[in-house]
C-alpha cells in the first residue's frame, strides 16, 4: 500500500497570510490526525478527524482548523500566520478503530 | 492533561551495545504506548507499540516494557547498528490505539558509533 502523502512538502509564507496543507491517508484508513513539530515544543497534537468529523482537538488557537472529505483526505488551514507558526506539520493516518498511526513526511512551513 | 517525560535526551552507544530509553506518563487512564523513530528529513516511523493489558512486547532487536503501577515504559534496542541512529519518541494516549491524539515525549537522539 502507498504510504501517507502530504502536499506541498515546503511552503514559505509571510505574516498575516493563510495557508492550506493537504494529507492523503493510507488506503482504507478513516482517521487523520495533524501534529505540529518544532525544536522547542516537540510534537504537539492539533486535531483528529474520523469519518469527516473532528473527534479530538489539542490546545491550539482557532486560527488552526481542519476538515476531512468523504474519501478520508484531510486539509489543515492556518489563518493569519504568525512567525511562531513556522514548523513541520505532520499528518498521521490510522484505521481509527484499532492499530497504530502512520505518519507522512510532513510539510515544512516557514513564515517570514 | 497527559504529560509524557522522556530520558535521556541524547544517547551514544557503540555498535553492538544495547540502548534503553525510558518514558513516564502522568495520566493513569492512558492505555496505548507507541514508539516512533524519526530520521532526518522524514516523518516519524512507528516501530513498536504496547497496550496496557500487556507487560512486554518484542520484535526482533526491539522490545518495549510497561509498568502500569509506576506509570513508565521503556524501549530496549539490542545489538545496535549504525542505521539505528535517529531520534526516538515515546507517546501515550487513552484511545487504546484507535484514536489519534497521541501525547509525545521530547525525544531521544540515539547515536550508534561504528
Amino acid at each position: 500500500k502507498a504510504g501517507v502523502t502530504q502536499t506541498p512538502r515546503y511552503l514559505i509564507k509571510t505574516r498575516g497570510q493563510q495557508v492550506t496543507l493537504s494529507c492523503s491517508p493510507i488506503s482504507g484508513h478513516r482517521s487523520v490526525s495533524w501534529y505540529q513539530q518544532t525544536p522547542g515544543q516537540g510534537l504537539q497534537f492539533l486535531f483528529e478527524y474520523f469519518s469527516e468529523t473532528q473527534r479530538n482537538k489539542g490546545n491550539f488557537p482557532g486560527r488552526f482548523s481542519g476538515r476531512q472529505f468523504s474519501n478520508s483526505r484531510s486539509e489543515m488551514n492556518v489563518s493569519t500566520l504568525e512567525l511562531g507558526d513556522s514548523a513541520l506539520y505532520l499528518c498521521a493516518s490510522s484505521l481509527g478503530t484499532s492499530g497504530g498511526a502512520y505518519f507522512g513526511p510532513g510539510t515544512r512551513l516557514t513564515v517570514l | 492533561g497527559e504529560n509524557v517525560e522522556q530520558h535521556p535526551s541524547t544517547l551514544s552507544v557503540q555498535e553492538g551495545d544495547s540502548a534503553v530509553i525510558k518514558c513516564t506518563y502522568s495520566d493513569s487512564a492512558s492505555n496505548y504506548f507507541p514508539w516512533y523513530k524519526q530520521e532526518l528529513g522524514k516523518g516519524p516511523q512507528l516501530i513498536i507499540d504496547i497496550r496496557s493489558n500487556v507487560g512486554e512486547k518484542k520484535d526482533q532487536r526491539i522490545a518495549v516494557t510497561l509498568n502500569k503501577t509506576a506509570k513508565h515504559f521503556s524501549l530496549h534496542i539490542t545489538e545496535t547498528q549504525p542505521e539505528d541512529s535517529a531520534v526516538y519518541f515515546c507517546a501515550a494516549s487513552k484511545g487504546g490505539g484507535s484514536q489519534g491524539n497521541l501525547i509525545f515525549g521530547k525525544g531521544t537522539k540515539l547515536s550508534v558509533k561504528p
